[in-house]
């Protein structure tokens, strides 16, 4: 299994500021994900990052506004750039398959709100 | 692009009773996995499934893919009120294999 922690747990931001997010992973993984799950909605998925290339983005998401660093197979970081209300979710780091079973495994989130 | 459906969006039940979720892919899955979110947690993995027709159990829980591949559901028999939570499924496609696309899940309130 994988054991995986986001820095930080929560945060409250001002309208127009930026928030970096830090997934930090127990063992190397080639791929990583990131996803939003906003109030009582589902999860979806914001980009896939690859160690050593550029992060591939979702629909509806550009680089320029969740900035993505992958610099090796155990660490990634999401920024979320000139916040809005509408930006105030959870985000969590996604690492798999892995395993027999195929396991996508999640982080415990990170709790953002935007005032 | 690939969407994937549940129903229904809450479900109140008695404990003691049953509870079961459905999920609908607009495309064939090479595999759906199910996962439990408690209030406040992040999604937990229950179970993989990718045969067709397959069904797997896990004590009061029964998960089924369907013939088709496109359908799940997961029953579970005689609710506790630690199955509280909301249920997702995801599910791949062959041309994504890496990537899940979550259903928008199930919320289930157990009632004592």
């Amino acid at each position: 299994s994988a054991v995986i922690s986001q820095k930080p747990s929560r945060d409250i931001c001002q309208r127009g500021t930026s928030l970096t997010i830090q997934c930090q992973v127990d063992s190397q993984v080639t791929m990583m994900f990131w996803y939003r799950q906003q109030p009582g909605q589902s999860l979806t998925l914001i980009a896939t990052a690859n160690q050593g290339s550029e992060a591939t983005y979702e629909s509806g998401f550009v680089i320029d506004k969740f900035p993505i660093s992958r610099p090796n197979l155990t660490f990634s970081t999401l920024t979320v750039s000139n916040m809005s209300p509408e930006d105030s979710s959870i985000y969590l780091c996604s690492v798999g398959p892995a395993g027999g079973e195929r396991t996508q495994y999640f982080g415990p989130g990170t709790r953002l709100t935007v005032l | 692009g690939q969407q994937v459906m549940q129903i229904p969006q809450y479900q109140h039940v008695q404990e003691g009773e049953d509870f079961t979720t459905y999920c609908n892919s607009s495309t064939t899955l090479s595999n759906i996995q199910w996962y439990k979110q408690r209030p406040g947690g992040h999604p937990v993995f229950l179970i993989q499934l990718v045969k067709s027709g397959e069904v797997k159990k896990q004590k009061r829980l029964t998960f089924q893919f369907g013939e088709a591949k496109k359908n799940s559901s997961l029953h579970i028999t005689a609710t506790q009120t630690t199955d509280v939570g909301t249920y997702f499924c995801a599910g791949r496609t062959s041309g994504s294999a890496r990537q899940l696309t979550f259903g928008s899940g199930t919320q289930l309130t157990v009632l004592p």
